[in-house]
């Protein structure tokens, strides 16, 4: 079983669209949790850190559920713009390393 | 300012050569990361450094794979003896070091995209 699983997609959606990803993870004992973009061909960017409580940035809202080791993202509104790959990822407990989920891939079509 | 930079951006090698690949990190950032992004892959963690402390080498995949940093500065991924299996994309990633700082961002270079035929 991979330490992060993700539904590879794609997400086919037109602009203004609401989508939602889910992610699980395997190890309990991870500590914290974040979403990354990654476009075609480049590096992966940091899109928001999951709190426990859940957060919101802008059209971007991220939820953590500890018990069910499950992590969401919530993309409203979306725009052409948001079309690429988004990353799960989860730092282990005691560790400085990140563990990345395969990715999800979401395309945004006018 | 500068970003992490990774030389070179591409490279292409016979089956048994080695090779080395650069990283940059950004200056003052004291935590340096090395993974491995095979084709349609998620990211693999590969090495981690921190300051003077003794590298986390628990992701290297074989004894072919070697890395080594300068201070806290440059550092280099070394593959000897390279297989078709080693094709990726090779991403340093740095960070700034904060004890306790569960969500320290880790910024990513461009990447190494390595052809192994």
């Amino acid at each position: 079983r991979k330490e992060v699983e993700q539904d590879p997609g794609p997400f086919n959606v037109p602009e203004g669209a609401t989508v939602a990803f889910n992610c699980t993870y395997s190890n309990s004992a991870s500590q914290s949790f974040f979403w990354y973009r990654q476009d075609c061909r480049k590096e992966p960017k940091l899109l928001m850190s999951v709190y426990s409580s859940g957060n919101e940035d802008g059209r971007f809202t991220a939820q953590l559920n500890r018990a069910s080791q499950y992590i969401s993202l919530l993309i409203r509104d979306s725009k052409l713009s948001d079309s690429a790959t988004y990353l799960c990822v989860v730092k282990p407990g005691g560790y400085n390393k990140l563990i990345f989920g395969a990715g999800t891939r979401l395309a945004v079509h006018p | 300012g500068a970003g992490v930079s990774q030389s070179p951006s591409n490279k292409v090698t016979e089956k048994g050569k080695d090779v080395e690949l650069r990283c940059d990190p950004i200056s003052g950032h004291t935590a340096l990361y090395w993974y491995r992004q095979r084709l349609g892959q998620g990211l693999e963690f590969l090495i981690y450094f921190q300051g003077n402390s003794a590298p986390d080498k628990s992701g290297l995949p074989s004894d072919r794979f070697s890395a080594e940093r300068t201070g806290e500065s440059v550092s280099t991924l070394t593959i000897q003896r390279t297989q078709q299996e080693d094709s990726a994309v090779y991403l340093c990633a740095s960070s700034l070091f904060v004890s306790g700082d569960l969500y320290n961002e880790q910024f990513f270079g461009p990447g190494t995209r390595l052809t192994v035929l």
